[in-house]
């Protein structure tokens, strides 16, 4: 089946550093979404984003479809940035059941 | 609902007896996942609801799990005499299913169940 690596597994940033964040997946997929459980284990939406590039403040992600991995970019981190960053794909064709990776441990240090 | 709901919020329970976890999930979201997340792991997938489809119910790791979903909108799990090693926080997440079936996945707060 599918494989999906997230690298690095995990990261110490000093508040205000940029990092970038990578997942790698094996094979095509229809769907592929970055989250961030926090430290009290809440899991949060941040990109749902197949293909293309999107935004959404300190944040971006691109994923390259046909080369198989995506990126999410942090800009200057903050302390609230800490936790688990999971990458989770939904092979192609249709399956019903997404593959996560084993996620990127980050601590944002003040 | 705004959001995923998922109760109770914590669960601390004695080692052989049953309980039950609820989430109510996005209104109008018809695919509807569980999941589970040991301390310090990723997510394990239990099983899946999708519309009026049979479960898929794959993930389960023993006979003592079970899972229903009635009127395609609230979930219960039920884990029967719970054992020490189903400590763990259960996460439910539901989609908005389309014709591709590539919804985007919500998640609830989760319920953190330890059995003593």
């Amino acid at each position: 089946g599918i494989q999906v690596e997230q690298s690095p597994p995990d990261l110490i940033l000093q508040e205000g550093a940029n990092s970038t964040l990578r997942c790698n997946f094996s094979d095509s997929v229809n769907n592929l979404q970055w989250f961030h459980q926090n430290p009290w284990g809440q899991l949060i939406n941040l990109f749902y984003i197949p293909s293309g590039t999107k935004q959404n403040g300190r944040l971006s992600a691109t994923t390259v479809a046909t080369e198989r991995y995506s990126l999410l970019y942090i800009s200057s981190s903050q302390t609230t940035d800490s936790g688990v960053y999971f990458c989770a794909v939904l092979p192609y064709p249709h399956n019903r059941k997404l593959i996560w990776g084993l996620g990127t441990s980050l601590a944002v240090n003040p | 609902g705004a959001g995923v709901s998922q109760s109770p919020s914590n669960k601390v329970t004695e080692k052989g007896k049953d309980v039950e976890l609820r989430c109510d999930p996005i209104s109008g979201h018809t695919a509807l996942y569980w999941y589970r997340q040991s301390l310090g792991q990723g997510l394990e997938f239990l099983i899946y609801f999708q519309g009026n489809s049979a479960p898929d119910k794959s993930g389960l790791p023993s006979d003592r799990f079970s899972a229903e979903r009635t009127g395609g909108s609230v979930s219960t799990l039920t884990i029967q005499r719970t054992q020490q090693e189903d400590s763990a926080v259960y996460l439910c997440a539901s989609s908005l299913s389309r014709a591709e079936n590539t919804g985007e996945l919500f998640f609830g707060e989760g319920s953190r169940l330890t059995v003593l």
